[in-house]
């Protein structure tokens, strides 16, 4: 079946630090791929979303590119702030239309960044 | 827009007692779902709606039941709770199953 892993936490860095947080993934054809954060105390909202192989998403400074021939969507951002620290979660939706329903989750990444 | 609303925030029951925790969202999404999330585990399924009046299972169904009679409302029910269902639960919706997810803020639940 399909699957999520991500690299375990928790992950401390500096400001102003380059950030790497690893996904990587099994499914049969081409899922589409997620990163969501969670901020303390709050649901999981989007961060940024990639349909298709070599699609890049980004939002607020955070990329990732859908890599299929290594099966993997890491997330970087080039300088961290400390508003940055939260819990990040990489997933994934199958592409049949009976998964469509079920996005699968990694188990998530804990970022805190010192000041 | 309110988006996707829960209640309550926190709970806190006795094992045995049973309740219901509220969802809603004011999307028109035709996709629902029920999470909990339990340290060091990520998110898990515990059931799915693709649509009023059609649901089906998720990873960790069991001591949980669901309804959907209308879009707007998907509504858990724990019967006869238990402490192993401590956790935080979180509903979600979507306009499709292939799309973004939208959270709501989660509903702290423990069991004693």
């Amino acid at each position: 079946g399909n699957s999520v892993t991500q690299m375990e936490g928790p992950v401390t860095l500096s400001e102003e630090a380059f950030l790497t947080i690893n996904c990587t993934y099994t499914a049969t054809g081409y899922p589409s791929l997620f990163w969501y954060v969670q901020y303390p105390g709050e649901g999981l909202q989007l961060l940024l979303k990639a349909t298709k192989a070599d699609d890049k998403g980004s939002n607020k400074g955070f990329e990732a590119t859908y890599r299929k021939e290594t099966t993997s969507f890491h997330l970087e951002k080039g300088s961290v702030q400390v508003s940055d620290s939260a819990v990040y979660f990489c997933a994934l939706i199958g592409p049949s239309y009976s998964s469509a329903s079920k996005i699968i989750f990694g188990s998530g990444t804990r970022l805190s960044i010192r000041p | 827009n309110a988006g996707v609303t829960q209640t309550p925030k926190f709970q806190v029951l006795k094992t045995g007692q049973s309740m219901t925790l509220q969802c809603a969202q004011d999307m028109n999404h035709e996709y629902m779902s029920w999470y909990r999330q339990d340290p060091g585990m990520g998110l898990r399924l515990i059931h799915y709606s693709v649509g009023a009046g059609i649901t089906d299972q998720g990873e960790v169904p069991n001591g949980y039941n669901v309804s959907r009679s209308t879009t707007e409302d998907f509504p858990l029910r724990l019967l006869s709770a238990a402490p192993s269902q401590t956790s935080v639960y979180f509903c979600a919706s979507s306009r499709q199953g292939a799309s973004e997810q939208y959270f709501g803020p989660g509903t702290r639940l423990t069991v004693t």
